[in-house]
């Protein structure tokens, strides 16, 4: 079965560009979360979805962020303008219900120059 | 709101050796609580998970790990660490929602396996 599958799994930015991060989650999960990991800050949930609603957005951290779920087998992330202080690891993982066990995506590596 | 502490950033242990890494947590009710890998460049896989019953749990790749409610602790034991688990380890709670599983995660421990 394929995985959790995100896209790109690099990007070099420029500060200011607008930035979009993909994820396809597995088949048949109904739920997906999206965080980011730091040095700094570990690992920090953004924001999660449920049958598509978005259900708790108090992890993204300013109006330069947003994420959408317009159907079960497609999310993405976008940060408009990024800057530099954005660069981070992306995760997306699904879940099939409330069994707690997330599968993760292998991430999208954000550097902001 | 719940929290997780791993108290070890950095763990070295030779291989063969037996390997414990902490995890302490805070959580008002009866907690969920999981480990999780990741290696170099990959996502997190699930290690092990506990929800109730036994509380020593099993993992893969012979991973467990035992509840202590008396201590909030949830530290994970490996009786003869293999190089290959080379990584870093994150304890997680769960805050069942009802409507879908909102983990918070510790900071992690690094794991190095000297041969």
């Amino acid at each position: 079965d394929a995985g959790v599958i995100q896209s790109p799994r690099h990007e070099v930015t420029e500060m200011g560009q607008e930035v979009t991060l993909r994820c396809k989650p597995i088949s048949g999960h109904n739920s997906l979360f999206w965080y980011r990991q730091t040095m700094m800050r570990g690992l920090e949930l953004l924001i999660y979805f449920n049958n598509n609603v978005p259900i708790d957005d108090s992890g993204m951290p300013e109006d330069r962020f947003s994420a959408k779920m317009p159907n079960a087998s497609f999310s993405t992330l976008k940060i408009q303008p990024s800057e530099p202080r954005d660069s981070a690891v992306y995760f997306c993982a699904s879940d099939s219900g409330s069994t707690g066990e997330l599968f993760f995506g292998e991430g999208s590596r954000l550097t902001v120059l | 709101a719940q929290s997780v502490t791993q108290p070890d950033i950095h763990i070295t242990v030779s291989e063969g050796a037996s390997l414990e890494l902490r995890c302490n947590y805070s959580y008002g009710a009866t907690p969920y609580l999981f480990w999780y890998v990741q290696s170099p460049g990959q996502g997190l896989q699930l290690l092990l998970k506990y929800f109730s019953g036994d509380t020593l749990v099993q993992g893969i790749k012979g991973f467990e790990a035992e509840f202590k409610r008396s201590q909030s602790s949830f530290n994970l034991r490996k009786p003869s660490v293999h190089w290959s688990d080379a990584a870093e380890y994150f304890c997680a709670v769960s805050a069942n929602t009802g409507t879908a599983s909102k983990l918070t995660f510790g900071t992690g421990t690094r794991l190095q396996v000297t041969l």
